[in-house]
């Protein structure tokens, strides 16, 4: 979607470093999202933010860290305890004060290719 | 972990038929999405469905929220080549509505 840069689209790196993944957005959404995606496989969540300054663990944050400084920024970083890194990563907003009902908005991705 | 099942994974459709894909939960959903994602591309926001039974339309789509609100079906009339990509459902899970958990997905490929 229009209003949300993630970079760079493709990012290799070496066994055993980290690497932080840019989520940014201009759409003014408090809701902040990092999803994984394998290939053939459906969308799973790392980790979410609601407002800034505030986050929350998703289904396998394991070996990944992020944080909310600002309301426009949500970077994530895939740390060397991350044991299957290679995979699409998906980062998306959601519109204010909705209680979580209202869509997602999707960035592109970025493809990280671990070896 | 994910909440909702969601069947089939693959749909192999001849141009021109239509094909179901569906959602299914174990527990009763505040709401459900439906999105798109286009091979190579990210999802994209389709529906949402709220009220129980809940049917709405989109061209050749027609989106269905059960009466119990815990599954719901994606139907696809007149399979066209621009219909190719992987369907997801995506619902709230856990205590906070925020946490959004999609389905596994429907890849649909078309014949033509």
């Amino acid at each position: 979607d229009g209003g949300i840069t993630q970079s760079p689209k493709y990012l290799f790196r070496k066994e055993g470093q980290n690497v932080t993944l840019s989520c940014e957005q201009n759409l003014n959404h408090d809701a902040m999202y990092w999803y994984r995606q394998d290939p053939g496989q459906g969308l799973r969540l790392i980790y979410y933010s609601q407002i800034v300054n505030d986050f929350q663990k998703g289904d396998i944050a394991e070996g990944y860290s992020v944080s909310r400084e600002k309301k426009e920024s949500f970077p994530l970083t895939v740390t060397s305890a991350q044991k299957n890194p290679t995979a699409f990563y998906l980062c998306a907003t959601q519109m204010s004060g909705t209680g979580g009902n209202s869509p997602l908005h999707f960035g592109n991705g970025t493809r990280l290719t671990v070896t | 972990g994910q909440q909702v099942m969601q069947i089939p994974q693959y749909q192999h459709v001849q141009e021109g038929e239509d094909f179901t894909t569906y959602c299914n939960s174990s527990t009763t959903l505040s709401n459900i999405q439906w999105y798109k994602q286009r091979p190579g591309g990210h999802p994209v926001f389709l529906i949402q469905l709220v009220k129980s039974g809940e049917v709405k339309k989109q061209k050749r789509l027609t989106f269905q929220f059960g009466e119990a609100k815990k599954n719901s079906s994606l139907h696809i009339t007149a399979t066209q080549t621009t219909d190719v990509g992987t369907y997801f459902c995506a619902v709230p899970t856990g205590s906070n509505d925020y946490k959004l958990s999609f389905g596994a997905g429907t890849t649909v490929t078309v014949r033509a």
